[in-house]
């Protein structure tokens, strides 16, 4: 079964100062990543997908097959970076037919930017 | 387009009453999941349906029922609610199964407590 790891319940950096919160996962097949955030008192929503290789909000995360990784960084922290990040897998569901899918998400990462 | 709407807000209730939450989307997905949220254990499926008139068992399906009404609204049932099941729930939708990075578009959560 898929995993996905995230070590760190709380980083707490200075405003100005580099991010890097960490994913590890594991997964027998070609992996599809995620980071998803959740600002205080608001759904989650997409932060970025590695397929995409893009920058959002200043975030890139890089999928290293080879560490199982896809760590999410940004070189300088932002106030408003502060909110709870989720790393995310999707895989075949276990309990479906062909072609349904699920994400499995880490336990959660608490990024808190000081000023 | 209100995106994915879910009723009610807040909820408290007594060990072994029942309850349905309802969920939404306006945005003609195919998918719709329910999860939990706990600290510390992150997001867990709880259902998953994956089209209109199927439903699959997700991580932590004990406890709980569901119904794919129509396209668009996916409710989650509580027969006899439990302590454990103290928790915040969030009904997801996807426009696609297959593979290729498609995002999950979140409600804003139910906040569940059962005494």
């Amino acid at each position: 079964a898929q995993r996905v790891t995230q070590p760190e319940k709380l980083l707490s950096v200075f405003k100005g100062a580099p991010v890097e919160l960490k994913c590890n996962y594991s997964y027998s097949g070609s992996p599809e990543l995620f980071w998803y955030v959740q600002y205080s008192r608001q759904r989650l929503q997409l932060l970025l997908r590695h397929i995409s290789r893009e920058s959002i909000k200043g975030f890139t995360a890089d999928l290293n097959k080879g560490e199982t990784s896809f760590h999410l960084k940004k070189p300088f922290a932002q106030e408003e970076d502060s909110a709870m990040y989720y790393c995310a897998l999707r895989a075949p569901l276990a309990y479906s037919g062909a072609g349904s899918y699920q994400l499995t998400f880490g336990k959660g990462t608490k990024l808190s930017v000081i000023p | 387009n209100a995106g994915v709407t879910q009723t009610p807000k807040f909820q408290v209730l007594k060990t072994g009453q029942s309850m349905t939450l309802q969920c939404a989307q306006d945005m003609n997905h195919n998918s719709m999941y329910w999860y939990r949220q706990d600290p510390g254990m992150g997001l867990r499926l709880i259902y998953y349906s994956a089209s209109e008139g199927t439903t699959d068992k997700g991580e932590v399906p004990n406890g709980y029922n569901v119904s794919r009404l129509n396209k668009r609204e996916f409710s989650l049932r509580l027969e006899s609610a439990a302590p454990s099941q103290t928790s915040v729930y969030f009904c997801a939708s996807t426009l696609k199964v297959t593979s290729g990075g498609d995002e999950q578009f979140f409600g804003p959560g139910t906040r569940l407590t059962v005494l």
